[in-house]
């Protein structure tokens, strides 16, 4: 079936630049999406990718998809103690109905 | 516009007392979702309505109804709360079913069931 793993937690210094890695195992993902969720908030869509790309670069964010490993990564620029907030990696088939989340990983960013 | 808001905020329920959490949202859109939100776990989805007059189980509908009152308003019944429903609920909405449309969600009710 399908599954998303993140890494649970990641610490960086503010001016750092962040990566979290989310890998997925359904091979008819279509669509990719990194979305943020700041505390108390709902989830905020930050950036997706097309299946058939390997890279997307979006201001301070780049999207990575290795889809041969199933891997994906997102990489924030010049961290900043607003980007503090857990990241929650999903995927979505052509058809489906239904988004599939990893369990969301939680930046910290220190000043 | 408010985009997708729901009510109430936060709620606390006695095992075996019945609740109805309320979505809506002003986007005019046909697709509409309720997930939950579990502490080390991924959103998961609970039911969904693709189009104003259906409604679709998702991955754990056990224990929930749902009704698309209007296109506008997706409720979620408990009728029966169980502890292992105390989470936090998120209501969210799409232009279309299709994968190529966004889904914004609210801010979510935090519930919990003693």
């Amino acid at each position: 079936g399908e599954d998303v793993e993140q890494s649970l937690f990641l610490s960086v210094r503010e001016g750092d630049s962040s990566v979290i890695n989310c890998t997925y195992t359904d091979s008819s993902s279509t669509y990719l999406y990194w979305y943020k969720q700041e505390p108390g908030a709902g989830l905020q869509l930050l950036t997706y990718i097309f299946s058939n790309m390997d890279m997307k670069q979006d201001q301070r964010l780049t999207v990575l998809l290795n889809k041969k490993d199933k891997h994906l990564s997102l990489r924030i620029a010049d961290t900043q103690t607003g980007d503090s907030a857990i990241y929650f990696c999903a995927e979505r088939a052509e058809y489906g109905n239904k988004l599939v989340f990893g369990a969301g990983t939680i930046l910290r960013v220190k000043s | 516009n408010a985009g997708v808001t729901q009510t109430p905020k936060f709620q606390v329920l006695k095992t075996g007392q019945s609740m109805t959490l309320q979505c809506a949202q002003d986007m005019n859109h046909n697709s509409m979702y309720w997930y939950r939100q579990d502490p080390g776990m991924g959103l998961r989805l609970i039911y969904y309505s693709a189009s104003e007059g259906t409604t679709d189980k998702g991955e754990v509908p056990n224990g929930y109804n749902v009704s698309r009152l209007n296109k506008r308003e997706f409720s979620l019944r408990l009728e029966s709360a169980a502890p292992s429903q105390t989470s936090v609920y998120f209501c969210a909405s799409s232009e279309g079913p299709r994968v190529r449309y966004e889904q914004y969600f609210g801010p979510g009710t935090r519930l919990t069931v003693t």
